[in-house]
């Protein structure tokens, strides 16, 4: 999985408790991504950043916040989970930027909150 | 947003049999990737096409692309049990996002 590793790998939490999720790479790549994957919707970008401390938001952005304080931890934090949090999530890096360069996902995170 | 839309959603086939699969999209693209993803795993990388290009191969993996249409192919040729996945197409629109479509759920029965 291109030196791209999650955790944890399997969690659950209670409605309204704090969740961080890490992502870690070893490639060196300027771009990371956090994304969901649920049932019929496919993929939906969550946030990204785009180097040390520069961050943007996804589509489905409400609820999260992120952080990368150095080029190889991007973490993902849900200040108060709900239900409609519970998703398979999904770090992805990319060298170039990926409006023209592939991208390489982690195995990803399997959140319940209940 | 210019989500990708693959279709068909679910296709079983043979091994040895051809796949084939469609992707639509709304807006104008820079490039179009396709990506595959075994159960329980992270999406793999398989194959890029730019916008001024009309079609790519990559071993056993075709693809198309139609701007006119906005749309692409990807065709599996002489498909493996082993290539049974889930394979999702992804826009990008020159910016530094993906949009990536529902995922289209392909069974090769040996």
């Amino acid at each position: 999985d291109a030196g791209i590793t999650q955790s944890p790998r399997h969690k659950v939490t209670e409605t309204g408790t704090p969740v961080t999720l890490r992502c870690h790479q070893t490639e060196n790549h300027r771009y990371m991504y956090w994304y969901r994957q649920d049932p019929g919707h496919g993929l939906r970008l969550i946030h990204y950043s785009y180097g040390v401390k520069d961050t943007d938001k996804g589509e489905v952005s409400d609820g999260y916040s992120v952080s990368r304080s150095k080029t190889e931890d991007f973490l993902l934090t849900l200040e108060s989970a709900t239900s409609s949090q519970t998703s398979v999530y999904f770090c992805a890096i990319s060298d170039k930027g990926q409006g023209a360069y592939e991208q390489y996902f982690g195995p990803g995170t399997r959140l319940t909150v209940t | 947003s210019q989500q990708g839309e693959e279709d068909p959603q679910a296709l079983s086939i043979q091994e040895g049999e051809n796949a084939t699969m469609n992707c639509s999209y709304k807006t104008s693209i820079n490039n179009l990737q396709w990506y595959r993803q075994n159960s329980g795993r992270g999406l793999v990388h398989l194959i890029l096409i730019r916008s001024n290009e009309r079609e790519k191969h990559s071993g056993r993996l075709r693809v198309t692309l139609d701007t006119s249409k906005k749309s692409s192919s990807l065709l599996i040729t002489a498909s493996r049990a082993a290539d049974t996945a889930s394979y999702f197409c992804a826009t990008g629109d020159g910016n530094n996002r993906l949009a990536f479509g529902k995922g289209n759920q392909v069974v090769v029965i040996p």
